[in-house]
């Protein structure tokens, strides 16, 4: 079975840093690009970065360029993302997702929540 | 960036009826078009890709169509289990994937 387990979620102050980390089992880690997408409460889906699967490619959207870091560990079957200079817009649920080989997004983990308030 | 525009933001209907679900896309993604199910506190699942393709273990009654800007996604007959929330989403311009807001599927 596949399984992607985020964690690392939590309360922070604006303009502090957290790190999410993501673990993945049931499938060849290394075989497959990973994203972060996060939901704000209430709110639809937005893709926030992708990893490919040697980490030679990465990509952000706009709204997390210079903030945050994604990172892997292929011999530890985990995603990471580091996210720094936090503001209240990033409060969400941040899920690990794997890509497919067609670039589909086809499995998704539980998900963590980020908080950013004061 | 490719806005995904989705209609009714609400659809209510009832167990056995016919749902169909709108995505229109503000410019063409060809067929790069998948659709997500997602039920209160659950991640979303895949159940369409590149427009008509059903994901591994989907039922019958899920089915995808369109292609360019206007696309459907059409459950036969619904089940108890398929009231949710269906997003659509684009990855034509890969990476910088995009999704429509949501349409929420009640039982009416």
């Amino acid at each position: 079975e596949i399984q992607l387990v985020e964690s690392g979620g939590g309360l922070e102050q604006p303009g502090g840093s957290l790190r999410l980390s993501c673990v993945a089992s049931g499938f060849s880690f290394s075989s497959y690009s990973m994203n972060w997408v996060r939901q704000a409460p209430g709110k639809g889906l937005e893709w926030v970065s992708y990893i490919s699967r040697s980490s030679s490619t990465i990509y952000y959207a706009d709204s997390v360029k210079g903030r945050f870091t994604i990172s892997r560990d292929n011999a530890r079957n985990s995603l990471y993302l580091q996210m720094n200079s936090l503001r209240a817009e990033d409060t969400a649920v941040y899920y690990c997702a794997r890509t497919s080989s067609a670039t589909v997004i086809d499995y998704w983990g539980q998900g963590t929540l980020v908080t950013v308030s004061s | 960036e490719i806005v995904l525009t989705q209609s009714p933001a609400t659809l209510s209907l009832s167990p056995g009826e016919r749902a169909t679900l709108s995505c229109r896309a503000s410019q063409s993604v060809s067929t790069y078009l998948a659709w997500y199910q997602q039920k209160p506190g659950q991640a979303p699942r895949l159940l369409i890709y590149d427009a008509s393709n059903r994901a591994t273990g989907i039922p019958a009654r899920f089915s995808g169509s369109g292609s360019g800007t206007d696309f459907t996604l059409t459950i036969s007959s619904l089940e108890p289990e398929d009231f949710a929330v269906y997003y659509c989403q684009q990855r034509s311009n890969w990476p910088s994937i995009t999704f429509g807001q949501g349409t929420r599927l009640e039982i009416k």
